[in-house]
């Protein structure tokens, strides 16, 4: 039981290059989220999912678009990376929405 | 969406008792309380959830007064492994604010 696992653990762009991370989880979880959290500040939420196909926007949408096309994966793109997407970017899952979610260990993205 | 409103660090000692209060003034009727654990480099983690009263687990407790309008999380007895960024949470959906938390560091 891996939990959340996401991919990639790091990852440097250029300004204007495309990138897909990877989230996947094993628990059977209907919700998936998407978070970025930068130096001193806490999460915030970009983009979630309530179920298989299904996607809506959190706080930060813009800039990113994800699909979720397996329940247990939930993709996060970028189409053209900007320095300010610069962050790290976390993925968790939950059994409902007010269950506790579990989160993966993070991806570290920087755009140069 | 409940705004909290924790401090933003606490220094503690090995073996002493940290508690950690968050105010959320606003918060609707069908809000849990949530906290978690963030290490460096790390995704945070679930501590504790409540709703009213007071709620144990091997961990923490968590002391939710009659109107709810603050929680107090109890770290019993830290250890230097406890040093870590605690977010207080309200919120009934998965729209989840992650404020800037509380900062604990515990020295031996």
């Amino acid at each position: 039981n891996a939990g959340v696992t996401q991919t990639p653990k790091f990852r440097v762009l250029k300004t204007g290059q495309s990138m897909t991370l990877l989230c996947a989880q094993d628990m059977n979880h209907e919700y998936m989220y998407w978070y970025r959290q930068d130096p001193g500040m806490g999460l915030r939420l970009i983009h979630y999912s309530v179920g298989e196909g299904t996607t809506a926007k959190g706080e930060v949408p813009d800039g990113y678009n994800v699909s979720r096309l397996k329940k247990q994966n939930f993709l996060l793109g970028l189409e053209s990376a900007a320095p300010s997407q610069t962050s790290v970017y976390f993925c968790a899952s939950s059994y409902s929405p007010s269950n506790e979610q579990y989160f993966g260990p993070g991806t570290r993205l920087t755009v140069t | 969406l409940a705004k909290t409103t924790q401090p933003i660090s606490m220094d503690s000692y090995e073996g002493q008792e940290v508690n950690i209060t968050c105010s959320h003034n606003n918060i609707a009727t069908n809000d849990y309380i949530t906290w978690y654990q963030q290490f460096p480099s790390q995704g945070p983690r679930f501590i504790i959830q409540g709703y009213k009263t007071k709620v144990t687990n091997e961990v923490a407790s968590l002391f939710i007064p009659a109107d709810r309008k603050s929680s107090t999380l109890s770290l019993p007895r830290v250890s230097l492994s406890d040093t870590a960024v605690y977010y207080c949470l309200a919120s009934n959906d998965y729209k989840l604010s992650f404020g800037a938390g509380t900062t604990v560091t515990v020295r031996a």
